[in-house]
């Protein structure tokens, strides 16, 4: 059964650094998002992608966060300058078309900020 | 704006019990989709089911079933004869269909152990 993978599954990095987080949705999928979860919390919209443009952002997607299809596969997340309160496992989702289909997680990458 | 609210934040029983896990959520649309996904302790998020808002059927599943209550807004979901392999976070969460990007907005979960 297909699936949604992302890469890596953990990643440690220090406060100011850049990460990219991957993801490989599903391949005949359209739609890709990013969600994030705090440690205990509830799980967060991000952004959703459609088409090569972002579709959607929440209030937490603000300069820091971008997101980018470098090719017919990969999903990328980029965290430009990382901060403590961005420790958090970052989802990929990725449903077929249309508004009324479900989205498919990922298993998630758990980001550490030192 | 959509809003998703489990009450429950910790539930815990003993093998076999059957659970109910209650959901609310708010929303403006007429026009919009409910969904529960389980987070078991190794974290990924696995989809158990998808109910649209014209459809109030409830809906049983093996020892899973639906309860979808347009008129209280409310998305209960039971677990029947629970075993040790359902303890494992469970969202509820919301889709409006209007947005283009069509987001989901999940309630803050429910924790449900069952004991042996």
């Amino acid at each position: 059964e297909p699936e949604v993978t992302q890469t890596p599954s953990h990643q440690v990095t220090q406060m100011g650094q850049e990460v990219i987080l991957r993801c490989v949705p599903i391949s005949n999928h359209l739609y890709f998002y990013w969600y994030r979860q705090i440690l205990g919390q509830k799980v967060e919209f991000l952004v959703s992608f459609y088409n090569n443009e972002i579709s959607e952002k929440s209030e937490i997607f603000d300069d820091q966060f971008s997101v980018e299809r470098p090719d017919g596969s990969n999903f990328t997340l980029k965290i430009r300058s990382t901060k403590l309160e961005d420790s958090a496992m970052y989802f990929c989702a990725s449903r077929f078309q249309g508004r009324t289909d479900t989205q498919y997680f990922g298993p998630g990458t758990r980001l550490t900020v030192l | 704006a959509q809003k998703v609210t489990q009450a429950q934040t910790e539930i815990s029983v003993v093998e076999k019990e059957d659970v109910t896990l209650d959901c609310v959520y708010e929303t403006r649309d007429t026009t919009y989709y409910l969904f529960w996904y389980k987070q078991p302790p190794s974290g990924e998020l696995v989809f158990l089911i998808r109910r649209n808002s014209f459809d109030e059927q409830n809906e049983i599943s093996g020892r899973y079933s639906w309860n979808f209550q347009k008129s209280t807004s409310s998305f209960n979901f039971t677990i029947t004869a629970s075993q040790v392999v359902d303890s494992a976070v469970y969202f509820c969460a919301l889709s409006e269909v209007k947005t283009s990007g069509s987001r989901l907005t999940f309630g803050e979960g429910t924790q449900l152990t069952v004991n042996p």
